[in-house]
C-alpha cells in the first residue's frame, strides 16, 4: 500500500497568483500522476508525473500552465500558475503501486 | 482517447435494496478498476478485474467483467448507509488510467 499526503489540504486565491500543491508518499514509486477533479464531477487527468524527466501532460493541459516537478521517487509538485476562477477545482494527486492506485486527500482551491 | 461509458449517473435507493452500476467501453477493455468516493473524500481503489468473465466478491460487492471484456458491472446487494458515495470505473492502459463518469449512491434510511 501507500500512504499519500497532500498540502495544502485547501487554498483560497487571487486570480493571477499562482498556488504550488506538493504530494508526498511514503514509499518509492515509478508511476505518478496529477488530475483535477470539478465537485460531482469524474477525474480529469492532467499529467503523469515522470522522475527524472519532463511531465506527460494530457490534451488540453500544457506545461507554462501546470508545472510539474519530480525530484525523487516520493515527491511531486504541482503548480496552478496565473489562476483564475475556472481553475477552481480539487487537485489529486494518486500514484501506481502494482495494480492499484492509491490518492492523496486532495486539494481544494477556489480562485477569486 | 480511451472512453468509458458509466450508467446511471445517478441512483437513490432505500436501505435493503440492492444497487447496480454499469461500465461500458466500444473497445475491448485491458483491465478494469472499480473505486469508491465518499461526499468530501478521495477515491478509493476497490478492485481490479483482468479476466474474461471474471466475478469477484468483497462481502455485499459483486464484480463482474463481461465475455467481451467491453462491460463490466458493480452490484451492491442489500444497501446500507455507508455505501453512500460516487463509484468510478476506470480502465488502466497506455500507462494511465481512464475514468468512466461515476454513478452516485444515495442510500436513503
Amino acid at each position: 500500500s501507500a500512504v499519500i499526503s497532500q498540502k495544502p489540504s485547501r487554498d483560497i486565491c487571487q486570480r493571477g497568483t499562482s498556488l504550488t500543491i506538493q504530494c508526498q508518499v511514503d514509499s518509492q514509486v515509478t508511476m505518478m500522476f496529477w488530475y483535477r477533479q470539478q465537485p460531482g464531477q469524474s477525474l480529469t487527468l492532467i499529467a503523469t508525473a515522470n522522475q527524472g524527466s519532463e511531465a506527460t501532460y494530457e490534451s488540453g493541459f500544457v506545461i507554462d500552465k501546470f508545472p510539474i516537478s519530480r525530484p525523487n521517487l516520493t515527491f511531486s509538485t504541482l503548480t496552478v500558475s496565473n489562476m483564475s476562477p475556472e481553475d477552481s477545482s480539487i487537485y489529486l494527486c494518486s500514484v501506481k503501486s502494482e495494480e492499484t492506485q492509491y490518492f492523496g486527500p486532495g486539494t481544494r482551491l477556489l480562485v477569486l | 482517447g480511451q472512453q468509458v461509458m458509466q450508467i446511471p449517473q445517478y441512483q437513490h435507493v432505500q436501505e435493503g435494496e440492492d444497487f447496480t452500476t454499469y461500465c461500458n467501453s466500444s473497445t475491448t477493455l485491458s483491465n478494469i478498476q472499480w473505486y469508491k468516493q465518499r461526499p468530501g473524500g478521495h477515491p478509493v481503489f476497490l478492485i481490479q478485474l483482468v479476466k474474461s468473465g471474471e466475478v469477484k466478491k468483497q462481502k455485499r460487492l459483486t464484480f463482474q467483467f463481461g465475455e467481451a471484456k467491453k462491460n463490466s458491472s458493480l452490484h451492491i446487494t442489500a444497501t446500507q448507509t455507508t455505501d453512500v458515495g460516487t463509484y468510478f470505473c476506470a480502465e488502466y492502459n497506455f500507462n494511465k488510467f481512464y475514468f468512466g463518469s461515476g454513478t452516485k449512491l444515495n442510500v436513503k434510511p
